[in-house]
């Protein structure tokens, strides 16, 4: 069944360190990958996006990488800082719908 | 223009009463979503519109009824709501597409509460 598995559930890390939040997913014919940062009490935000006709995408200090043959794709952040704190959730485009879905989420807390 | 807007921002109701929420996009997109989140949880699809067509309903309750009177706006009406629907509701807009324009942008969502 449609199914988007996320780990860790909740990260703690140093500021300045990397953060790596690992997703995997079930529907081989996926071919989107989104990930959203929600900040406490604000709308979620798309911050990166993949498609399956790549295998890396960069933009500044946050990496996606996808591995389609493992089915699963992670969330890099480099050197962190205290506004990343907030909690990280994957997705799935669902190819058989027009609809993504979302891993449980990762509450990602950078200390100072 | 990549912003989605809900009002209101808060909802206090009754279980017997009827309330809408609203929601509205200027960019231009075909397909537009309400999603459902509890504290802690991801956002949870309930409806989908595709050309302001309903496309989707993932099995929500009838007390829960969507309509999409043209592109840029969707409402979702409530009546006789439970305790537990307690909840934030987003709205998202996306171009229609299996290519690009995937991305779906969420509005800032209603706080409901039912008493």
């Amino acid at each position: 069944g449609e199914n988007v598995e996320q780990h860790p559930s909740t990260l703690s890390v140093q500021e300045g360190d990397s953060a790596v939040i690992k997703c995997t997913y079930s529907d081989s014919a996926s071919n989107y990958f989104p990930w959203y940062k929600q900040e406490l009490g604000k709308r979620p935000q798309l911050i990166i996006d993949i498609r399956s006709n790549v295998g890396e995408k960069k933009d500044q200090r946050i990496a996606v990488t996808l591995n389609k043959t493992a089915k699963h794709f992670s969330l890099h952040i480099t050197e962190t800082q205290p506004e990343d704190s907030a909690v990280y959730f994957c997705a799935a485009r669902w190819s058989s719908a027009s609809k993504i879905i979302f891993g449980s989420g990762t509450r990602l807390s950078i200390r100072p | 223009d990549t912003e989605v807007t809900q009002t209101p921002k808060h909802l206090v109701m009754g279980m017997t009463n009827k309330k809408s929420l609203k929601c509205e996009q200027h960019m231009g997109h075909r397909a537009m979503y309400w999603y459902k989140q509890k504290a802690k949880k991801p956002p949870e699809l309930m409806f989908v519109y595709s050309y302001e067509k309903l496309s989707i309903n993932e099995s929500v309750p009838s007390r829960f009824s969507p309509e999409c009177p043209n592109s840029s706006l969707l409402n979702l009406h409530l009546h006789a709501l439970q305790p537990e629907d307690s909840a934030l509701y987003l709205c998202a807009s996306s171009q229609e597409g299996t290519g690009t324009g995937n991305e779906q942008y969420f509005g800032p969502g209603t706080r409901l509460t039912v008493t």
